[in-house]
């Protein structure tokens, strides 16, 4: 079945650890999104990539970065710059922009829970 | 910008009520309108999608209708269960210069009860 798969499904980190979560995808989509979610609160945009090695920053990208060196995988590294990194974490991906049959449906994994000690 | 306003939550119902979720939006450009479902511990679904002013989504007796001149796009369903208890995300995207953008409402989330 095709699908996003997002590991782990929970995290704990040290105060000053650098964490990484994986996010794979096999629906063949060149777009991929990182969401925050936070309680109560909507979805915040941290970084999106729409094609192999281009990424761009979203709307709270300080204290995170990523990668996207195959199609497949975008990995997102949660840094001991983020001050505030207990949250659940979503990942995405949709087809490319401007694609005719792209509405802009958004795939998500089942998520990851991330919590600082 | 691109903002999206949905109804603050809880929602508490008893079973076979009538549910309505309102959610409008502000858009510059026509963007497409989206409901998605998030189940305890999961990650968001898909629930409908309207593409254009008037289109009418539905799935699992939800329903909503893309309204131009209301810019809106209320969730609604006849008869709820148990089971469709979750939290429920009202969505705008739009094309850009960076490929789509989504906005989320802060979501509605909805309890059941038998």
């Amino acid at each position: 079945d095709g699908g996003i798969t997002q590991s782990p499904k929970y995290l704990f980190r040290k105060e000053g650890q650098n964490v990484t979560l994986s996010c794979e995808q096999n629906l063949n989509h060149d777009a991929m999104y990182w969401y925050r979610q936070d309680p109560g609160q909507g979805l915040r945009l941290i970084y999106y990539s729409q094609i192999v090695n281009d990424f761009q920053k979203g709307d709270i990208a300080e204290g995170y970065s990523v990668s996207r060196e195959k199609k497949e995988s975008f990995p997102l590294t949660v840094t001991s710059a983020q001050k505030n990194p207990t949250a659940f974490y979503l990942c995405a991906s949709s087809l490319r922009g401007g694609s005719l049959s792209n509405t802009g449906e958004l795939f998500f994994g089942e998520g990851s829970r991330l919590t600082v000690l | 910008g691109n903002s999206v306003t949905q109804m603050e939550g809880p929602v508490t119902l008893s079973e076979e009520a009538f549910l309505t979720i309102n959610c409008t939006y502000t858009a510059t450009g026509y963007p497409s309108l989206f409901w998605y479902v998030q189940y305890p511990g999961e990650g968001l679904q898909l629930l409908l999608k309207a593409t254009k002013a008037d289109d009418k989504g539905s799935n699992k007796g939800f329903e909503a209708t893309y309204r131009k001149e209301t810019t809106s796009f209320h969730l609604e369903k006849g008869s709820v269960q148990v089971s469709d208890s979750a939290v429920y995300f009202c969505a705008l995207s739009d094309s850009g210069t960076g490929g789509f953008k989504t906005i989320f409402g802060a979501g509605t989330r909805l309890f059941v009860k038998a």
